[in-house]
């Protein structure tokens, strides 16, 4: 089985931009997390959706959203960048719903000048 | 969430065994004991996970204490390719968010 996609690698915005990140869960999996990475806060949960549902949602302001397709393919975005918002978003899928296991995406680098 | 401590880091020399440690003394009974690690620009990869027993996979043992409190990871001949970010975490089973510590930076010396 192919493994989590994450698209884009690698991205450059300015502040005041959005930005949308795309991840594609492996086949048969419906469930997609959001983590994002910073060298001062490490890994932090962002949300996660199971169906089309977001099931749960972490700590960060309303600027951070995200969706789930019917296809279990996830998007996230993020309005009116601050520098802060520089960091890796790391997307995991899972078989379901409370399945144990997390497969993580090799991740979208943002950087925000 | 329940914590877990790790160490900062630890070395090690290649094709030796290795014991990262974790501290989880606030455990509940449904926490699961999960391993992951993050190699160099990778996002992480589960390693292995347990509640009670030791338990074995093709990359690493798990050794779990009888009081649960504690746990360690077991690679059994460290490769360079071993060296990451280890992280302990517990995650109840359905839980849908797994919080992440510092972790274990494990350096494997050639």
């Amino acid at each position: 089985k192919a493994g989590v996609t994450q698209t884009p690698r690698y991205l450059i915005k300015t502040r005041g931009q959005q930005v949308t990140l795309s991840c594609s869960p492996i086949s048969g999996h419906r469930s997609v997390s959001w983590y994002q990475q910073t060298p001062g806060q490490g890994l932090q949960f962002l949300f996660e959706y199971f169906s089309e549902t977001q099931r749960n949602k972490g700590n960060f302001p309303g600027r951070f959203s995200g969706r789930q397709f019917s296809n279990s393919r996830s998007e996230m975005n993020v309005s009116t960048l601050e520098l802060g918002d520089s960091a890796l978003y790391l997307c995991a899928s899972r078989g379901g719903y409370g399945a144990e296991t997390q497969y993580f995406g090799p991740g979208t680098r943002l950087l925000v000048l | 969430d329940a914590k877990t401590t790790q160490p900062n880091s630890m070395e090690s020399n290649e094709e030796e065994p290795v014991h990262l440690p974790c501290n989880h003394s606030t455990i509940s009974g449904t926490d699961y004991i999960h391993w992951y690690r993050q190699l160099p620009s990778q996002g992480p990869e589960y390693v292995i996970h347990g509640l009670t027993s030791n338990v074995n996979n093709r990359m690493a043992s798990l050794a779990i204490a009888e009081d649960r409190k504690s746990s360690t990871l077991i690679l059994h001949r460290a490769t360079l390719r071993d060296a990451a970010v280890y992280y302990c975490i517990l995650s109840q089973g359905g839980s849908e968010k797994l919080v992440f510590g510092k972790g274990t930076k494990l350096t494997v010396n050639p």
